[in-house]
């Protein structure tokens, strides 16, 4: 039973355009959420989170949303560059827990020059 | 300031042998995470360390696994009588609390590989 799905395992994106990857949940416990980005044969490296009681956090060109009742987060990368190419992987956790994060499956995005 | 360091990268073991991965912990950072990625798969979440004690293993499997974080020395996730379907890509991360806002800090990974 997956807790948080990322229902889309690729993207495609030209540079300079906006890439946006989705995320939904099914646990109503979770009040933290991540995105990490992850290299072919590197580990995951965390890329921004944001809390249950706000809807957006911005960090440069990296935005998510989070839309509670509709349990869907999403990330916006704009622009999108060459180097953004990788899985991101969103992840939940309960009472702002490091611990036990749960993961999606991740989403392969390709941003082509 | 060094990043969470793991080893060995590749581990390849026969069927039946033990496997023992390595995670060294960034500075300052007391506590540790396990994780497992199977192919095409996220990571899945297997046991939090602290020093010397183990917080939460709910994701370990009850058999053949074993997770440790001594007071001296790096924590240690060890796989006895390895089977196939052990293989896998073993992740550690550490960080410094609990809590939003401190966020973890993952290795490069343990690849095994059970032959």
């Amino acid at each position: 039973d997956q807790q948080v799905k990322q229902n889309s395992p690729s993207l495609s994106v030209q540079e300079g355009r906006i890439s946006i990857l989705n995320c939904d949940y099914t646990n109503s416990m979770f009040d933290y959420f991540l995105w990490y980005k992850k290299y072919p044969a590197e580990g995951p490296t965390f890329l921004i989170s944001i809390s249950s009681i706000k809807d957006k956090n911005e960090d440069g060109r990296f935005t998510v949303f989070l839309n509670k009742s509709a349990k869907h987060l999403s990330l916006h990368i704009v622009p999108s560059q060459p180097g953004d190419s990788a899985v991101y992987f969103c992840a939940a956790s309960v009472g702002g827990s490091q611990g036990n994060l749960i993961f999606g499956k991740g989403t392969k995005l390709s941003v082509k020059p | 300031n060094a990043g969470v360091m793991q080893n060995p990268r590749h581990l390849v073991r026969r069927r039946g042998q033990e496997a023992r991965l390595r995670c060294s912990p960034m500075k300052g950072h007391s506590h540790v995470y396990w994780y497992r990625q199977l192919p095409e798969e996220g990571l899945k979440f297997m046991v939090y360390l602290q020093k010397e004690n183990i917080i939460d293993e709910s994701g370990m499997p009850k058999e053949r696994f074993s997770a440790e974080f001594p007071k001296e020395g790096p924590s240690i996730l060890r796989i006895q009588q390895v089977v196939r379907g052990d293989s896998a890509a073993y992740f550690c991360a550490s960080s410094p609390q609990q809590g939003a806002g401190t966020e973890a800090f993952f290795g490069q990974g343990t690849r095994l590989t059970v032959v």
